[in-house]
């Protein structure tokens, strides 16, 4: 079982500044499968990057995923307030079918 | 409006039995595959089961396995957690999760959750 590790576990950033957040997979990974997600507290999960580098729906161009094979990385180029939350990465596997978690980054002022 | 929306939390004693639901509205529900997500308090997303948008076909991660039953009504545009012989380590906030078709795996609409809390 593929597993994902974020880093660092908190970041703390002021805004304007740049942000990097790291996912590294205990094995190489499709890049199709590798999808970033922010979340608020009290908030649902919000799909920010599918496809390690493609932005969803409404997503600001402020966010770039990249990345490939078993490292991949979310960089926010200049935060806004509104962005300081945890920010998870996740990889879906057919073979077995599973959907794996990072542990999360938080990012705090 | 596209959205989904979790009802059926709630606290239960361990060994007891709980159903979560998911309403589906503004999307085609029985297109897509849907799955549950959990949330333990304070703590990171954990996947927990996906059927497939026929419901013929589901998953389950390891834990919840021989316990936990996923299925869904597209005549109702439901989704569905039956959840038995439930631990402490079940607590969680539960979230019903949109699954974008084709062969890859992400989640592209969330509910808000609905918490459950197994304790005695």
């Amino acid at each position: 079982e593929i597993v994902l590790t974020q880093s660092p576990g908190t970041l703390s950033l002021s805004p304007g500044e740049r942000a990097t957040l790291s996912c590294r997979a205990s094995q190489s990974v499709s890049s199709t499968s590798l999808a970033w997600y922010q979340q608020k507290p009290g908030q649902a999960p919000r799909l920010l990057i599918y496809g390690a580098s493609s932005r969803a729906t409404g997503i600001p161009d402020r966010f770039r995923g990249s990345g490939s094979g078993t490292d991949f990385t979310l960089t926010i180029s200049r935060l806004e307030p509104e962005d300081f939350a945890v920010y998870y990465c996740q990889q879906y596997g057919s073979s077995p079918t599973v959907y794996t978690f990072g542990q999360g980054t938080k990012l705090e002022i | 409006e596209v959205q989904l929306l979790e009802s059926g939390g709630g606290l239960v004693q361990p060994g007891r039995s709980l159903r979560l639901s998911c309403a589906a509205s503004g999307f085609t529900f029985s297109a897509f595959a849907m799955s549950w997500v959990r949330q333990a308090p304070g703590k990171g997303l954990e996947w927990v089961s996906v059927i497939s948008a026929a419901g013929s076909t589901t998953y389950y991660t390891d834990s919840v396995k021989g316990r936990f039953t996923i299925s869904r009504d597209s005549s109702k545009n439901t989704l569905y957690l039956q959840m038995n012989s439930l631990r402490a380590e079940d607590t969680a906030v539960y979230y019903c999760a949109k699954r974008v078709t084709g062969t890859v795996g992400y989640f592209d609409l969330w509910g808000r959750g609905t918490l459950v809390t197994v304790s005695s």
